[in-house]
């Protein structure tokens, strides 16, 4: 079975300050993983995945997650915060290693998600 | 492209009666899902869709039934609505490249069951 941990419900940086959104898996296979955000009243929009490709993954809006197994994370940075970026984020976690001709043998275990508050 | 589509945006139903919520991609994915998200919890799977004419149930699939209409459409039915189904839902379509499925999510339906 796989599980996503993401402490805490609520982060609140300054603008202009680092973001540290947590994130700890658990998974009995290698893992994709991935961090969704969702605006007010939106869906989710995709942020960036990990394919195995690359331990260090950059997506939109200048966000990136590194993919570290011996603590089995992938914590997502902003190196400076901009009022924008208040929003709910998600982790996500995916057991799909095989590829398939129809899809959806994956299915996505999500995180209870963490409101990131963006002060002036 | 409009990508995922779902309608209606807002219902408000009286416990005991029944609706459908539209699910519609655009983008040819084989695979659709449907979830609910409420405070606190994140998403939870209800029912998913591997391809057009199969259906599956996942995390939290009591109270609810699904037809996947053909491959473009995906509706999900609350045949006797209770107030623990106010929720938000949200349906989702996936594509997969390289190997990896990647899931692309509709607005969301806000759901209220007085």
């Amino acid at each position: 079975a796989q599980s996503v941990t993401q402490l805490g419900s609520h982060v609140s940086v300054s603008e202009g300050a680092l973001v540290l959104l947590r994130c700890n898996y658990s998974s009995s296979v290698p893992p994709y993983l991935f961090w969704y955000v969702q605006y007010p009243n939106q869906g989710l929009q995709l942020l960036l995945k990990y394919t195995s490709a690359a331990t260090l993954v950059k997506g939109i809006n200048g966000f990136e997650a590194e993919f570290k197994k011996s603590e089995t994370s992938f914590h997502l940075t902003k190196p400076s915060a901009h009022m924008s970026d208040a929003a709910e984020y998600f982790c996500a976690v995916s057991d799909q290693r095989t590829p398939t001709r129809t899809g959806a043998n994956s299915k996505l275990t999500f995180g209870k998600g963490i409101t990131l508050s963006v002060r002036p | 492209n409009a990508g995922v589509t779902q309608t209606p945006k807002f219902q408000v139903l009286k416990t005991g009666q029944s609706m459908t919520l539209q699910c519609a991609q655009d983008m040819n994915h084989n695979s659709m899902y449907w979830y609910r998200q409420d405070p606190g919890m994140g998403l939870r799977l209800i029912y998913y869709s591997a391809s057009e004419g199969t259906t599956d149930k996942g995390e939290v699939p009591n109270g609810y039934n699904v037809s996947r209409l053909n491959k473009r459409e995906f509706s999900l039915r609350l045949e006797s609505a209770a107030p623990s189904q106010t929720s938000v839902y949200f349906c989702a379509s996936s594509v997969l490249a390289g190997g990896m499925e990647t899931q692309y999510f509709g607005p969301g339906t806000r759901l209220l069951v007085l």
